[in-house]
């Protein structure tokens, strides 16, 4: 069964740190792969896709990058946080229409 | 341009009673509808889905949803709330070949005894 993980679950970063957020995905090959954005109180918000390895595109522009090394990694990282960055970090892949999302990444930035 | 909307930002029902989660969505073509839901601390699990067909859905957990197209409206329900049910719930609306969903703003609920 296709299974999909997202490390690390809790993450407290100061300002101007590195960040690097990982996504795993297991089942299947060649999926189409998200990094979701959750502020507090507001809904979902796209950062990044990837169809394949090497490819990303951007939805909006920001502090952060993404990479897919492998056809099931898919990576999220910034070289220097910011406050605005704090969030819950969602990685997807989508089956069909329907997503199937991660278990989330708390990033807290002080 | 795609939008969904959640008009309801908190709800609270008591154990029990029915629930109704409303969503209403712009779209230029006939879009796929979806509601999902969240624990806190989670990821998102899907419930269910629409995509053609019968206009009222079943999902998991109990839930259903029905689209109405002259309403432009895809209203979760569910006839009777159990304590497990609190969280938050988000609907989104997507197309095929499209390479993202819109969410919602999402509906936080809290079950009282």
């Amino acid at each position: 069964s296709q299974t999909i993980h997202q490390w690390p679950a809790t993450l407290v970063q100061p300002v101007g740190s590195p960040l690097s957020l990982e996504c795993t995905v297991e089942g299947t090959s060649n999926p189409n792969l998200y990094w979701y954005r959750q502020a507090a109180g507001r809904g979902l918000q796209l950062l990044f896709y990837s169809v394949g390895i090497g490819q990303i595109s951007s939805e909006v522009p920001q502090n952060l990058s993404a990479s897919r090394p492998q056809d099931r990694q898919f990576i999220l990282s910034s070289k220097k946080l910011l406050l605005s960055d704090s969030g819950f970090y969602l990685c997807a892949w989508i089956r069909g229409v329907a997503y199937t999302f991660g278990s989330g990444t708390r990033l807290t930035v002080v | 341009a795609q939008s969904v909307t959640q008009p309801d930002i908190h709800i609270t029902v008591s154990e029990g009673a029915s629930l109704e989660l409303r969503c209403n969505y712009s779209y230029g073509a006939t879009p796929y509808l979806f509601w999902y839901v969240q624990s806190p601390g989670q990821g998102l699990q899907l419930l269910l889905k629409y995509f053609s067909g019968d206009t009222l859905v079943q999902g998991i957990k109990g839930f259903e949803a029905e689209f109405k197209r002259s309403q432009s409206s895809f209203n979760l329900r569910k006839p009777s709330v159990h304590w497990s049910d609190a969280a938050e719930y988000f609907c989104a609306v997507g197309e095929s070949g499209a390479n993202n969903l819109f969410f919602g703003t999402g509906t936080r609920l809290t079950v009282i005894p």
